[in-house]
């Protein structure tokens, strides 16, 4: 079954301190795999991508890396800010010879940054 | 530049009511796909629109149905409207069907079946 699992479900942290979000799927075929930020309420907002020959990818101060042999992903943050309070969503493209396919999202992980 | 636009925002229907919901993709794009996101839960693909057909079907029954429009604007319809169709629904744009392109989503229309 494909499916993408995300830990840990929840997370706090305080303004200023680093974190790092996991990821492991099983999804074939693989396509590629992207981290996601969204907000409460709004949709979607794309943070990496990777396919599977590149193992880490970084945007500003998230960090993304994928071992396609273990089938594992990690976004690393930085020097967290109160605005980097949303969910984390790791989802895996499938593809079906060349199209579009199947987005399977994780359920994500809820950040927190206080204060 | 206008990025994907949905409406509406809220939408609170009846059980067994009919329900449809709309999307405008950013400019440029030409590919639709609609997400259902329940709450605390991940989206779930519904399906995707290119050329005016659908191309791409996720596990949902034969009442959730859409259409694509020569502008490529797209509606979501559900028939027959269930307790468990409340959720987030989302459109997401992208140019072409490689799975190489961003999708990028719109906010969301927020249903709430009664």
């Amino acid at each position: 079954k494909n499916q993408v699992e995300q830990s840990p479900q929840s997370l706090i942290i305080l303004e200023g301190k680093n974190c790092t979000l996991q990821c492991n799927y099983t999804v074939s075929p693989f396509s590629n795999l992207r981290w996601y930020k969204q907000d409460t309420g709004r949709g979607p907002v794309s943070l990496t991508i990777m396919t599977f020959s590149e193992n880490t990818k970084s945007n500003g101060r998230y960090t993304a890396t994928l071992d396609a042999d273990t089938k594992q992903s990690s976004l690393h943050i930085t020097a967290s800010q109160l605005s980097d309070s949303a969910s984390y969503i790791c989802v895996v493209s499938m593809n079906y010879g060349g199209s579009q396919g199947n987005l399977i999202f994780g359920k994500g992980t809820k950040l927190s940054v206080k204060p | 530049d206008a990025g994907v636009t949905q409406s509406p925002t809220h939408l609170i229907k009846t059980r067994g009511q009919q329900v449809t919901l709309r999307c405008s993709p950013k400019s440029g794009h030409d590919t639709v796909s609609w997400y259902q996101q329940a709450l605390g839960q991940g989206p779930q693909f519904i399906f995707q629109y290119y050329e005016e057909e659908e191309r791409q079907r996720g596990n949902f029954p034969d009442r959730f149905s859409g259409h694509q429009f020569p502008n490529y604007s797209s509606e979501l319809n559900v028939n027959a409207l269930l307790l468990g169709d409340s959720a987030l629904y989302l459109c997401a744009s992208s140019l072409g069907v490689s799975p190489y392109n961003e999708q990028f989503f719109g906010p969301g229309t927020r249903l709430t079946v009664l």
